[in-house]
């Protein structure tokens, strides 16, 4: 069963839009929730972290968004970039170093 | 550039083959993983090492054998693989989650093909 879940496996925006990358979780033990970007032939690289003592993140054009009862968080990206155009993963921690991913969302951003 | 670095990054060997991958962090970490991502899947946690200890161990098959060494370099041996062990393999350290830091960094992977 898994824990992590990203429903979306696409999305698609137009450059200088906003881009909303959806991620859900089962598991109320889960208290640190990250977002990693990933290109092609790289490995992922973290992006921005949010614990669940907050509601909100922000990081330059990104921004965590956490709801904690509803067990969702989304990552905000605005204005989207071309060089945004990767696959977003969201993965979820319960403190013990042990990161749970989900599937992955490939954000497309055209000019 | 993440400071782990994987070697080698591509890799295709057979069924009765013993291959290692390298992998190698300069960020000062004592926390090191191993990944595997098949197409289409989640990122699955293979092994954890803390502090050189190996602290998980999610059901691997024992044809994939870990190495820390060190909290620099991790090894992962292979043998005997099986075509469905075709995947990328990712190596990744971060400070100990008990000083409270989450963030994990990936290397670039190695792409294994089993034939």
């Amino acid at each position: 069963d898994q824990q992590v879940k990203q429903n979306s496996p696409s999305l698609s925006v137009q450059e200088g839009r906003i881009s909303i990358l959806n991620c859900d979780y089962t598991n109320s033990m889960f208290d640190y929730f990250l977002w990693y970007k990933k290109y092609p032939a790289e490995g992922p690289t973290f992006l921005i972290s949010i614990s669940s003592i907050k509601d909100k993140n922000e990081d330059g054009r990104f921004t965590v968004f956490l709801n904690k009862s509803a067990k969702h968080l989304s990552l905000h990206i605005v204005p989207s970039q071309p060089g945004d155009s990767a696959v977003y993963f969201c993965a979820a921690s319960d403190r013990g170093g042990k990161l749970i991913f989900g599937q992955g969302t490939e954000l497309s951003v055209k000019p | 550039e993440t400071g782990v670095t994987q070697t080698p990054r591509h890799l295709v060997m057979g069924m009765t083959n013993k291959k290692s991958l390298k992998c190698e962090q300069h960020l000062g970490h004592n926390a090191m993983y191993w990944y595997k991502q098949s197409a289409k899947k989640p990122l699955e946690l293979m092994f954890v090492y803390s502090l050189e200890e190996r602290v998980e161990n999610n059901s691997v098959p024992s044809r994939f054998s870990p190495e820390c060494p060190n909290s620099s370099h991790l090894f992962l041996h292979l043998h005997t693989l099986q075509p469905e062990d075709s995947a990328l393999y990712l190596c990744a350290s971060s400070q100990s989650w008990d000083r409270g830091s989450y963030e994990q960094y990936f290397g670039p992977g190695t792409r294994l093909t089993v034939t």
